[in-house]
């Protein structure tokens, strides 16, 4: 079946400008997470949805990062007032499961976020 | 906190070489250990894993073993081939958890 979809691929925002991301996870998958990569580090934490319920924000960078997951399959995470240091590759992953430290995480392939 | 060591890179091998890439890593209780490779222009996928001490994941020709003892869960393949140039990024996640902490990737390059 189809693996995870992220879009856009690629942004180009303004300092100062809104941004929404969008991920599409596996279909019936009740996890959700959110992670943050920038140029040559691994991924990041940032937020963990389990169904509609986003049980986990503690790796949002700042009060102007915000994620929904509203009917627990699509998920939006969105970026206030963009700064440069935002710059970096958001990836979405999703696995079968609720919480539980062996189900695989499928990650999608990213949107790359370039604040000029 | 939880946190991840890898061996920095890049390696560069040739064809048929034996390829080790070193991880470590700090954690409370029991984590589960992970490798993720990303081949160019595709996203992160797992490699292989490992749940509990002595397990040995093996996938593609490639193994690692849990060392608790050790704190270290070391990739290694015994003949790599060009197709296997990608970066590896060693992982865990705590028993009573679910993020994935990361290291910060090794580019491995295979020359034919």
């Amino acid at each position: 079946g189809a693996g995870v979809s992220q879009s856009p691929r690629y942004k180009v925002a303004k300092r100062g400008q809104d941004v929404a991301l969008r991920c599409d996870p596996i279909s019936g998958h009740v996890s959700l997470f959110w992670y943050q990569q920038a140029l040559g580090q691994g991924p990041e934490f940032l937020t963990y949805f389990q169904n509609e319920a986003q049980l986990d924000k503690s790796g949002l960078p700042s009060d102007r990062f915000f994620a929904e997951r509203p009917e627990g399959s699509v998920s939006t995470l969105k970026i206030q007032r963009t700064q440069q240091e935002d710059s970096a590759v958001y990836l979405c992953a999703s696995s079968r499961r609720d919480r539980g430290s062996t189900d695989t995480q499928y990650f999608g392939p990213g949107t790359r976020l370039t604040v000029l | 906190g939880n946190s991840v060591t890898q061996m920095e890179g890049p390696v560069t091998l040739s064809e048929e070489a034996f390829l080790t890439i070193n991880c470590t890593y700090t954690a409370t209780g029991y984590p589960s250990l992970f490798w993720y490779v990303q081949y160019p222009g595709e996203g992160l996928q797992l490699l292989l894993k490992a749940t509990k001490a002595d397990d040995k994941g093996s996938n593609k020709g490639f193994e690692a073993t849990y060392r608790k003892e050790t704190t270290s869960f070391h990739l290694e393949k015994g003949s790599v081939q060009v197709s296997d140039s990608a970066v590896y990024f060693c992982a865990l996640s705590r028993s009573n958890d679910y993020k994935l902490s990361f290291g910060a990737g090794t580019t491995v390059t295979v020359r034919a």
